[in-house]
């Protein structure tokens, strides 16, 4: 089946400096890819996602790429702030998550003001 | 909006005790799951549906059961609780195959 692996698990920024969180996954059939933010105490709730027909995709101050060769891919988020701290998941599965979805297991991000 | 719901918030049931979580959705989705939520673990999925009376078993199904005898409820049984199935229990739904909505959480203690 598949993996996830995610690095870092705890992530310290400076507010309004940048902040990457990168996934590997095994399973080269994977084909989608959500990233999902979950602050203290509540849900998860999905911020971006991407499939693999696309390298890259943005959001605002959210960007997610992906690499199908190497098997990696990243969720970069700029001008950090506040409220942006939380613990972040990424995630890979085949056929878009309806088999459910393998998570990594989650960064802390921390912005210090 | 999408609305996923989950019985309870809290639970704490005792050893060898049958369990039932319940999760509902209010947006037609076909699609529904059970993780649960582990410190340093992250999401593991337990179970999944895709139709009523369907089920699949995910990553982790040992110790767990399911039922889905209609579209928007999707009940997560545990047959006989043990003191490792203490965990917080997520929901979700989707619609088709991208973007699962997930409910509250059930934090569940078995003593």
């Amino acid at each position: 089946g598949e993996n996830v692996e995610q690095h870092p698990s705890t992530l310290s920024v400076q507010e309004g400096d940048s902040a990457v969180i990168k996934c590997t996954y095994s399973d080269s059939a994977s084909n989608y890819f959500p990233w999902y933010k979950q602050e203290l105490g509540k849900r998860p709730q999905l911020i971006i996602d991407i499939r693999s027909n696309v390298g890259e995709k943005k959001d605002q101050r959210i960007a997610v790429t992906l690499n199908k060769t190497a098997k990696h891919f990243s969720l970069h988020i700029t001008e950090t702030q506040p409220e942006d701290s939380a613990v972040y998941f990424c995630a890979a599965s085949y056929e878009g998550g309806a088999d459910g979805l393998t998570f990594g297991k989650g960064t802390h991000l921390i912005i210090q003001p | 909006d999408v609305k996923v719901t989950q019985s309870s918030r809290y639970l704490v049931k005792r050893t060898g005790e049958k369990v039932f979580l319940e999760c509902v959705q209010d947006m037609d989705h076909e699609n529904m799951f059970w993780y649960r939520q582990d410190p340093g673990l992250g999401l593991r999925l337990i179970y999944f549906s895709y139709d009523v009376k369907m089920k699949e078993k995910g990553d982790i199904p040992e110790g767990y059961s399911v039922s889905r005898e209609k579209k928007e409820r999707f009940s997560l049984i545990l047959e006989s609780a043990s003191t490792n199935q203490t965990s917080m229990y997520l929901c979700a739904s989707s619609l088709g195959l991208y973007g699962q909505y997930f409910g509250p959480g059930t934090r569940l203690t078995v003593t």
